[in-house]
């Protein structure tokens, strides 16, 4: 248990289906990270949030829709999505978004497949 | 402009050979470094980090890096592989962008471990 839990740990879904993915941390970060992590290329950074506010959206589809309702949880909403959006989303939170030496703690993933 | 190159996608040694994987990276300001663990169906885990204190840094595992800034390198290294250590092994660059500082990764290096 690294101190980032995100669940469910494997979801299945339909291009119709409307999901979301939770992540929680309860180490007192105060920045939290969406990543998509695809066969074969980099982990791409979706979202990034300090302190529940949304500081970057990387270009990323408005299919996924990011909610921070506080500094320890973490959502990514999902709906009408692609076959090309099977991927593993990790989440990651860090101390703040000044002293990132101190590295990313991240979860252990959400495997979506989607149908 | 700041960024992570890994040498080779995928590395595969026999059991007790030296590790050496290779991390080059690109930064206009001095950098903070680390190499990230992936085993399968799981997330990130921090094995180690340069900070510009000592340059030999050693982390989890028996694994340490070397920072060259001369040759703008941050290898990782282990003196004899163990089964375990199959996994996917990922270099990042801190970075300051948008107004704040953020990771970037390299795209990975996948290593083997054969009897």
């Amino acid at each position: 248990e690294t101190g980032v839990t995100q669940t469910p740990r494997h979801l299945v879904m339909g291009m119709t289906n409307k999901k979301s993915l939770k992540c929680e941390q309860h180490l007192g970060h105060n920045a939290m990270y969406w990543y998509k992590q695809s066969a074969k290329k980099p982990l791409e950074l979706m979202f990034v949030y300090s302190l529940e506010e949304r500081v970057e959206n990387n270009s990323v589809p408005s299919r996924f829709s990011p909610e921070c309702p506080n500094s320890s949880h973490l959502f990514l909403h999902l709906h009408t999505l692609q076959p090309e959006d099977s991927a593993l989303y990790l989440c990651a939170s860090s101390q703040d978004l000044g002293r990132s030496n101190y590295g990313y703690t991240f979860g252990s993933g959400t495997r979506l497949t989607v149908v | 402009a700041q960024s992570v190159t890994q040498l080779g996608s995928h590395v595969s040694v026999s059991e007790g050979a030296l590790v050496l994987l290779r991390c080059n990276y690109s930064s206009s300001v001095p950098p903070y470094l680390f190499w990230y663990v992936q085993y399968p169906n799981q997330g990130l885990q921090l094995l180690l980090k340069y900070t510009s204190a000592a340059t030999l840094v050693k982390g989890i595992n028996g694994f340490e890096a070397e920072f060259k800034k001369s040759e703008t390198s941050f290898h990782l290294t282990k003196p004899s592989a163990h089964m375990s250590d199959a996994a996917e092994y990922f270099c990042a660059v801190r970075f300051f962008s948008g107004g704040y500082n953020k990771l970037i990764f390299g795209a990975g290096t996948r290593l083997a471990v054969h009897p």
